[in-house]
């Protein structure tokens, strides 16, 4: 099965500062990769999908890059409400993959 | 509007079974895939199994296949995961979630394996 290494496990910042998170697999996955956001107590939400493509409602501060192998989530600018766990999903082979995830939380 | 609600959990000794249901509305159910996902406590997300939209194609994560079984009723617009020889690492929140890209999700149904 196809591996995802997330990194940082845990990033400490402050609102209004850049967040890059980084994703990992094992082997290529072409582009087919999501980031899911989630909260304590909530379920995921979905935010970028096929490497690069925001989801339905999710604000222009969070992007996705990368293909292949290493992937990118970018939030440009934190909001409070942008403190939480994020997982990327390989959805190139049978088994899908989930990353371990990455927590960003307050400095 | 879009709703995912799963059902079905509860508290179960290992080696026995269990069905969760995962009832969908506000969207044409027969015409999309469906995943299963498990969060054990404090633990990230896992993958647990897929089904095309009639039910010809079902994937399954290797930690539960041989005793798990994904099935759908698209006549009642309900997913459904049949669990046998639960063990004590199955204990989590089972969720399911729409295709493509598990874009909508239900808030789970909690299964706990324990004698």
């Amino acid at each position: 099965e196809i591996v995802l290494t997330q990194s940082p496990a845990t990033l400490s910042l402050s609102p209004g500062e850049r967040a890059t998170l980084s994703c990992r697999a094992s082997q290529s996955v072409s582009s087919s990769l999501a980031w899911y956001q989630q909260k304590p107590g909530q379920a995921p939400r979905l935010l970028i999908y096929d490497a690069s493509n925001r989801a339905t409602g999710i604000p222009a501060r969070f992007s996705g890059s990368g293909s292949g192998t290493d992937f990118t989530l970018t939030v440009s600018s934190l909001e409070p409400e942008d403190f939480a766990v994020y997982y990327c999903l390989q959805r190139s082979k049978w088994p899908l993959t989930f990353g371990p995830g990455t927590k960003v939380d307050f400095k | 509007q879009v709703q995912l609600v799963e059902s079905g959990g509860g508290v179960v000794q290992p080696g026995r079974s269990l069905r969760l249901s995962c009832a969908a509305s506000g969207f044409t159910f027969r015409t999309y895939a469906m995943h299963w996902v498990s969060q054990a406590p404090g633990k990230g997300l896992e993958w647990v199994a897929f089904i095309s939209n009639d039910g010809s194609n079902k994937y399954y994560a290797d930690s539960v296949k041989g005793r798990f079984t994904i099935s759908r009723d698209n006549s009642k617009n309900t997913l459904y995961l049949q669990m046998s020889s639960l063990r004590a690492e199955d204990t989590a929140v089972y969720s399911c979630a729409r295709d493509p890209g598990l874009d909508v999700w239900g808030q789970g149904t909690t299964v706990t394996v324990s004698s």
